[in-house]
């Protein structure tokens, strides 16, 4: 069974800083990768999607890897901003239905002004 | 970009008492809604997927009668709190794919339940 983890659950960074957070999953066999943004108390904003076939996706100061092989995705955020303050999940399409997605805990982010 | 509308974005109910939440895709036919219910500080887990025209399909522990999950159409899903209590507090959020971006998942805005 695919199970989702992220490291660390939280995180707090002085603004400007460059930050990393890791998504690990158990199952390489995955389709795809996707990486989202939860402001408190709303609802999910997708940020980057990699394919399987892919390496990397890159959105502005965001940038995801994807490592299948040892079952790792990395999301570098660059030169942070407090209005980067928020939770950031991964997930991976269920193997036995890709529709239906498995989501990590995911890494609360607080950039500090 | 794809839009799901979710309403009320929050609710307080008294124990016993049904609670009705709603998922509309405002420019887009979500042929498949998904609903999440997600407690504090964890992941959002998946309840049910709803298919417009026909039943829900449920997963493993979640309770199909207290959840009731309609589909009628192709812009809106509803879930159905019955007989609410104090541990059906919790966050619940819906997401739909847009068949014109197959890997797309848009998300409502989320609702926030008190059950007292």
């Amino acid at each position: 069974k695919q199970e989702v983890t992220q490291i660390p659950a939280a995180l707090s960074v002085p603004e400007g800083e460059n930050l990393v957070l890791n998504c690990s999953f158990t199952d390489s066999a995955i389709y795809n990768l996707q990486w989202f943004r939860q402001d408190p108390g709303k609802g999910l904003t997708s940020l980057l999607l990699i394919q399987s076939s892919q390496r990397e996706q890159t959105s502005g100061r965001l940038n995801a890897s994807l490592d299948k092989s040892s079952g790792r995705s990395t999301l570098y955020i660059a030169a942070s901003q407090p209005g980067d303050s928020a939770t950031y999940l991964c997930a991976v399409p269920r193997m036995d239905s890709s529709y239906k997605l498995i989501f990590g805990s995911g890494t609360r982010l607080l950039v500090r002004p | 970009g794809a839009v799901v509308s979710q309403h009320p974005s929050w609710v307080i109910c008294k124990s016993g008492t049904s609670v009705k939440i709603e998922c509309r895709s405002l420019d887009f036919q979500a042929t498949t809604m998904f609903w999440y219910r997600q407690f504090p500080k964890q992941s959002l887990m998946l309840m049910a997927t709803s298919n417009e025209g026909s039943k829900a399909t449920y997963e493993q522990g979640v309770e199909k009668d207290k959840f009731l999950i309609n589909h009628a159409s192709l812009t809106l899903s509803t879930l159905t709190v019955t007989s609410a209590h104090p541990e059906d507090s919790s966050f619940y959020i819906c997401s739909a794919r847009d068949l014109r971006d197959n890997y797309g998942y848009t998300f409502g805005s989320g609702t926030r339940l008190t059950v007292v």
